[in-house]
């Protein structure tokens, strides 16, 4: 679709349950970020990873992981998660510019639609 | 403290209407500023940026923006529009130094009516 993937594209899970968002991108991007999108809200920056090292946590909860096992793939591993988490989680990337992860151009991927229960 | 505020959460234009989507940013220094545009189940895609130069920034589908920065806006305009302009319209700022975000604002519904 855009180049960058994401999967599942829905998601239900309890609130003791452990699960995973998983992205790809196929555009040879050096940067890729997860973002969280609620209603009304500004979408919220959570990760950024640069050369597969993480630059940004914005103060997200423990119970939100990521994982960038290399710069075409990122995860987002969830557990024990509230019911306000329920969001849609958008993956995007980037190719920096001299370090400044979004500087440059986001491709966005579909989003997951997380609704925790 | 990086900001965006896009005031209106709606609104509506008729077909081939000129319209307009507002949008003031906050930034210390100068800035990056972009415009996103989010059809229904989908990601974010690009429309434009302004990062130096022409304070008139032409983008994707005929849209355009004006960098003000006596007013830090940026509004994204069209001169005509057309129904499959409706969607959730973002706009976007970064601080060319500084942390390491994307600042979104909370996003403008347009509708444009046929």
């Amino acid at each position: 679709e855009t180049g960058v993937t994401q999967t599942p594209r829905h998601l239900v899970m309890g609130m003791t349950n452990k699960k995973s968002l998983k992205c790809e991108q196929h555009l040879g991007h050096n940067a890729m970020y997860w973002y969280k999108q609620s209603a009304k809200k500004p979408l919220e920056l959570m990760f950024v990873y640069s050369l597969e090292e993480r630059v940004e946590n914005n103060s997200v909860p423990s119970r939100f992981s990521p994982e960038c096992p290399n710069s075409s793939h990122l995860f987002l591993h969830l557990h024990t998660l509230q019911p306000e988490d329920s969001a849609l989680y958008l993956c995007a990337s980037s190719q920096d510019i001299g370090g400044l992860p979004g500087a440059n151009v986001l491709t966005f991927g579909a989003g997951s639609r997380l609704t925790v229960l | 403290a990086q900001s965006v505020a896009q005031p209106e959460d709606q609104v509506n234009v008729a077909e081939g209407n000129p319209l307009t989507v507002k949008c003031t940013y906050s930034v210390s220094g100068n800035p990056y500023l972009f415009w996103y545009v989010q059809y229904p189940n989908r990601g974010l895609q690009f429309l434009l940026k302004y990062i130096t130069g022409d304070n008139l920034v032409k983008g994707s589908y005929g849209f355009e923006a004006e960098f003000n920065k006596s007013q830090t806006s940026f509004h994204l305009k069209k001169p005509s529009a057309l129904v499959s302009d409706s969607a959730l319209y973002f706009c976007a700022v970064r601080a060319l130094t500084g942390a390491n975000n994307l600042f979104f604002g909370t996003g403008t519904r347009l509708t444009v009516i046929p």
